[in-house]
């Protein structure tokens, strides 16, 4: 009865490597997200999704392709890893857009991924 | 820029005693806020929210307050418990109609509860 799942939980690679972390809620949200959070805790939001439609892209480099198949899934690919691509990456979900009263955005466990 | 920051980055304190983690923020603008709560391994749980036109609301054991006139928000946890040991984040935002609002993190406080 998981809320917010992602896979892996883990993720060891190498530099120069593609790889692809999944994202799945069970809650029913039209909006989901991506955040970083690097060594320090800093929390940073990546992209917004909304009914499959990208909504917010924070400058992130394009190396980084999120693709939303359906509305329950937001999936990220990461192209190219370079060693400042370590952190957690958490997925998360709301009912819809725009932070508010109501609209409380549910976090996936994270993804730590370490890149050597 | 505009950013949401915290006085303190780690607080220890005594099981039993209350706890308050601070947070400043610059964005004049923000208009509703957010405190998260990071358990190790975890991720970032809401615990309570305040929107700019209250200055105070309380929760179960936690009550935040907003000043809005020096930017100030905090988060304080009464008769703290070992399972309140955590990274507290606050979180603010901007409200608008264009749907692309996103939440701004603080830099996360460490809070240890002490047996």
């Amino acid at each position: 009865d998981t809320a917010v799942s992602q896979t892996p939980k883990y993720l060891v690679t190498q530099m120069g490597n593609d790889k692809s972390i999944k994202c799945e809620q069970n809650l029913g949200h039209d909006t989901m997200y991506w955040y970083k959070q690097d060594s320090k805790k800093f929390l940073k939001i990546m992209f917004s999704y909304n009914n499959k439609e990208l909504i917010i892209n924070e400058t992130v480099p394009n190396r980084f392709s999120p693709k939303s198949p359906d509305k329950a899934h937001l999936n990220l690919h990461i192209n190219s890893l370079e060693l400042g691509d370590s952190a957690v990456y958490f997925c998360a979900s709301s009912p819809r857009l725009a932070p508010s009263e109501y609209n409380e955005q549910f976090f996936g466990p994270g993804t730590r991924l370490t890149v050597l | 820029g505009e950013s949401v920051g915290l006085h303190l980055p780690t607080l220890s304190v005594q099981e039993g005693d209350n706890s308050i983690i601070n947070c400043a923020y610059s964005n004049s603008a923000s208009d509703y806020f957010i405190w998260y709560k990071q358990e190790s391994g975890k991720g970032p749980q809401f615990i309570i929210d305040i929107r700019s036109n209250m200055d105070k609301r309380q929760g179960q054991r936690v009550t935040v307050l907003l000043n809005k006139t020096v930017k100030h928000l905090s988060l304080q946890i009464a008769a703290t418990q070992p399972g309140d040991s955590a990274v507290y984040f606050c979180a603010e935002t901007r409200g608008s109609n264009f749907g692309n609002e996103k939440l701004t993190f603080g830099t996360g406080t460490r809070l240890t509860i002490i047996p």
